[in-house]
């Protein structure tokens, strides 16, 4: 199964930076992948799908980019909400698999 | 509005079996292809299995870690989904979620609230 890799494994930021978060798949993926964000006792929020496509209602200072096995989510400016982990997903090969999440946590 | 609602967690021994069920509101459900994701508490997503649509098949694929353990079911009349998971193992303590997305592209874009399974003697 394809191995999706993220680093760093948690990024501490001030509010109002920009951040960008990587995610590795052990084998080209195109872009089949998916990005959400969890916070703590709830369950994932899809925000990027297909790699760089924004799922309904996601605010557009979230933004997903690559192809083939190296990808990143930036968010421009980071939001007090926007604390949370932020998880890859790749739906292009069977089974689906995920990272392990970069958790974002207040500097 | 779309509300996906898992029921049927608890504690189980080592062994054991439990059935979960996930109800769907607000999606064509008959159409959707329904996923069984968990999250060892403190830890990643893990993929568990799938179950396609009546039209393709009711076809069930699962992960290595639950294949032969695990089984997949749809009740298309009450838009409900079922995991039932016999042979429980310590592992398999998680919080389990029922998911599904636009039909033909990727990404999870419903989730349930999500029900723990603690497995322990």
């Amino acid at each position: 199964e394809i191995v999706m890799t993220q680093s760093p494994a948690t990024l501490s930021v001030s509010p109002g930076e920009r951040v960008t978060l990587s995610c590795w798949a052990s084998q080209s993926i195109s872009s089949n992948l998916a990005w959400y964000q969890q916070k703590p006792g709830q369950a994932p929020r899809l925000l990027i799908y297909a790699a760089s496509t924004r799922a309904t209602g996601v605010p557009a200072r979230f933004s997903g980019s690559g192809s083939g096995t190296y990808f990143t989510l930036t968010i421009s400016s980071l939001q007090s909400e926007d604390f949370a982990v932020y998880c890859c997903h790749q739906y292009n090969d069977w089974p689906d698999t995920f990272g392990g999440g970069t958790k974002v946590e207040i500097k | 509005e779309v509300q996906l609602v898992e029921s049927g967690g608890g504690l189980v021994k080592p062994g054991g079996s439990l059935r979960l069920s996930c109800a769907v509101s607000g999606f064509p459900f008959t159409n959707a292809w329904m996923t069984w994701v968990r999250q060892a508490p403190g830890k990643g997503l893990e993929w568990v299995g799938r179950i396609k649509s009546k039209s393709r098949g009711e076809t069930a694929d699962f992960g290595a870690p639950v294949k032969g353990r695990f089984t997949i079911s749809r009740d298309d009349a009450k838009n409900t989904v079922y995991l039932q998971m016999n042979s429980l193992k310590t592992e398999d303590t998680a919080f389990y979620y029922c998911t599904t997305g636009v039909l033909g592209r990727g990404g999870f874009d419903y989730w349930g609230q999500g029900t723990l399974v603690t497995v322990s003697s």
